[in-house]
């Protein structure tokens, strides 16, 4: 079976700080890899993926992560936060088929 | 292109009573999902179609949840009776891949209150 673990449900950064949002998964074979965005009262929007090749995947708004197999994680990252960043963040594992099982989430807030 | 569409986005209502909900997925994606998310949680696959079929309803409580998909687009989920653990956020998603790493794409939600 699949899992996914997301450290900490409430990260806090300041504008311009970096952030780092941490996703480890459990998975008995090669995982595809997802972060999805949540803002309030919305769905779910992809950031990125992995599915293969370069471990160093680049997203939409700046973000990007790094598979780490060694490591069995998946974190997200980006240089300088912004407002617009404060959202709920979710990383989802894809190893059955196309069906996602997603972490608890993160939710970042960013302050002034 | 427009999106996945779910009505309504919004519902209340009382225990043991019966609600369904609508998706219109994208066109021409082959998948359709529907999940659960409760308050503070990530969302939890219920079922998945692929055209009008079952893929996977393995966590699918199959006693007050039942969900189609007549003819391979729209899909609605129902459930009947309802209980207090079923307020949540039910989440419709449709993807154009059958293999895993298909990016799926998510409708808006309808939030559910069981008072």
């Amino acid at each position: 079976a699949q899992s996914v673990t997301q450290l900490g449900s409430h990260v806090s950064v300041s504008e311009g700080a970096l952030v780092l949002l941490r996703c480890n998964y459990s998975s008995s074979v090669p995982p595809y890899l997802f972060w999805y965005v949540q803002y309030p009262n919305q769905g779910l929007q992809l950031l990125l993926k992995y599915t293969t090749g370069a471990t160093l995947v680049k997203g939409i708004n700046g973000f990007e992560a790094e598979f780490k197999k060694s490591e069995t994680s998946f974190h997200l990252t980006k240089p300088s936060a912004h407002m617009s960043d404060a959202a709920e963040y979710f990383c989802a594992v894809d190893n059955a088929g196309n069906m996602l099982t997603f972490g608890g989430g993160t939710r970042l807030m960013v302050k002034p | 292109e427009a999106g996945v569409a779910q009505s309504p986005r919004y519902k209340i209502i009382e225990k043991r009573q019966s609600v369904a909900f609508w998706c219109n997925p994208i066109s021409g994606h082959a998948t359709l999902y529907w999940y659960q998310q409760i308050l503070g949680q990530g969302p939890k696959l219920l079922i998945q179609f692929q055209n009008n079929g079952v893929v996977d309803d393995s966590q699918l409580p199959k006693d007050r949840f039942s969900a189609e998909r007549l003819k391979g687009v729209d899909s609605t989920l129902k459930i009947q009776p309802a209980k207090l653990e079923d307020s949540a956020v039910y989440l419709c998603a449709s993807s154009l891949y059958k293999g895993p790493g298909g990016e799926a794409f998510f409708g808006q939600g309808t939030r559910l209150t069981v008072v």
